[in-house]
């Protein structure tokens, strides 16, 4: 079965520090990547999505950056924490883009202080 | 995209059948409805989708209405696990720029009373 799994579980971080959340999924080859976050009581906000190695799309512009180094994993990068930044994120993937089920890791809950 | 529109919230009793509508009456005829729940401090976990037929599954079911305008998801008999913020989506099957992305909204607070 497919496992997806996301460190760290929280983070808190000082204003302009560095970021770097890795997001791993097993079971699969070839998936489609994603990276969300949410803000406190609101809704999902899609920030990343990937289609294959190297292949990154982009839907809100921002300080963050995403890196598909592997297969099979994501990770979320920042060089300048904001405050603006703390946040829920989620990293999901699916088969394949068309319709198919995205299925969520547990989360980082990140902290700028 | 086109849009959902849900209840802020909705109340149930455990044990008892609990109906959650959700109004999309821009859809496509290539917009799945996706219902996806989210605990406190977790992930969404996916409950149930369709396109124009109602569905089952071991989880819920989904009601379509005929002209696809709305929708409605059936929990059969509400337990205290069910308690979450449920959200229905419109996923695009095929072509537009909203192609592959989920479009999460506010979605319902369901409360589940002992």
């Amino acid at each position: 079965s497919q496992t997806i799994h996301q460190w760290p579980a929280t983070l808190v971080q000082p204003v302009g520090s560095p970021l770097s959340l890795e997001c791993t999924v097993e079971g699969t080859s070839n998936p489609n990547l994603y990276w969300y976050r949410q803000a406190a009581g609101r809704g999902l906000q899609l920030l990343f999505y990937s289609v294959g190695i190297g292949q990154i799309s982009s839907e809100v512009p921002q300080n963050l950056s995403a890196s598909r180094p592997q297969d099979r994993q994501f990770i979320l990068s920042s060089k300048k924490l904001l405050l603006s930044d703390s946040s829920f994120y989620l990293c999901a993937w699916s088969v394949n883009v068309k319709a198919d089920t995205q299925y969520f890791g547990p989360g980082t809950r990140l902290t700028v202080l | 995209d086109a849009k959902t529109t849900q209840p802020n919230s909705m109340e149930s009793n455990e044990e008892e059948p609990v109906h959650l509508p959700c109004n999309h009456s821009t859809i496509s005829g290539t917009d799945y409805i996706h219902w996806y729940r989210q605990l406190p401090s977790q992930g969404p976990e996916y409950v149930i989708h369709g396109l124009t037929s109602n569905v089952n599954n071991r989880m819920a079911s989904l009601a379509i209405a005929e002209d696809r305008k709305s929708s409605t998801l059936i929990l059969h008999r509400a337990t205290l696990r069910d308690a979450a913020v449920y959200y229905c989506i419109l996923h695009r099957g095929a072509g537009g720029t909203s192609y592959g992305k989920l479009t999460f909204g506010q979605g319902t607070i369901l409360t589940v009373h002992p």
